[in-house]
């Protein structure tokens, strides 16, 4: 069948560190990957988007990769802060599909202390 | 970015009545809109894909005659909740995109859901 699992529920880090969510998916064959913060109660807000034929993008403070290999994305918050908090959500677009309909990952809460 | 709108954010009904949210696309068009729903502390579930112009298309389980959308113009889409239940209760979330299908998504504000 296929999934898309986000390895943690929660995950906390210090103030200044790195922090690394990972994103598995199975049966799938994505054309691109997404990744999106949503705050409580709120809806998501994109963040960055990588496609099937790249490896790694990089925004700011954030950095994604891709490994179709693995059927693998890693998503990185360099330096993170206090404000950094919040649910983040990955999201694949099927190849097969053109529509662009997404399928969301759980979600890894992100907690950082300052 | 572009902005997309839902109204209301916030909604209380009665068991058996029904409700409608609307999804705007402020400074696009959007042929092409995603309703979703997400229960507390789970992700956002696909519920269907709306058309502008002609019928939604509903993910497998999501009862079309439940969840009646409709799509009349090309910046706005409606999600009717008809003989709504508690168990309907829920973040209802639209999402458009002002490009192509592999650009990024626009989403809603989200509209709290709740059958008494």
């Amino acid at each position: 069948s296929q999934k898309i699992e986000q390895n943690s529920e929660a995950l906390n880090i210090q103030e200044g560190k790195t922090a690394t969510l990972t994103c598995n998916y199975t049966n799938y064959s994505p054309a691109y990957l997404q990744w999106y913060r949503q705050d409580p109660g709120r809806g998501p807000v994109f963040l960055l988007l990588i496609r099937e034929n790249e490896k790694e993008k990089r925004k700011e403070r954030l950095k994604v990769t891709f490994d179709t290999t693995l059927k693998q994305s890693l998503f990185h918050i360099t330096a993170s802060q206090p404000a950094d908090s919040a649910t983040y959500l990955c999201a694949l677009a099927s190849a097969s599909s053109n529509t662009g309909k997404l399928i969301f990952g759980q979600g890894t809460t992100l907690q950082v202390k300052p | 970015g572009a902005v997309v709108s839902q109204h209301p954010s916030r909604v209380i009904c009665k068991s058996g009545t029904s409700v409608k949210i609307e999804c705007r696309s402020l400074d696009f068009q959007a042929t092409t809109m995603f309703w979703y729903r997400q229960f507390p502390k789970q992700s956002l579930m696909l519920m269907a894909t709306s058309n502008e112009g002609s019928k939604a298309t509903y993910e497998q389980g999501v009862e079309k005659d439940k969840f009646l959308i409709n799509h009349a113009s090309l910046t706005l889409s409606t999600l009717t909740v008809t003989s709504a239940h508690p168990e309907d209760s829920s973040f209802y979330i639209c999402s458009a995109r002002d490009q192509g299908w592999d650009t990024e998504a626009f989403f809603g504000q989200g509209t709290r859901l709740t059958v008494v």
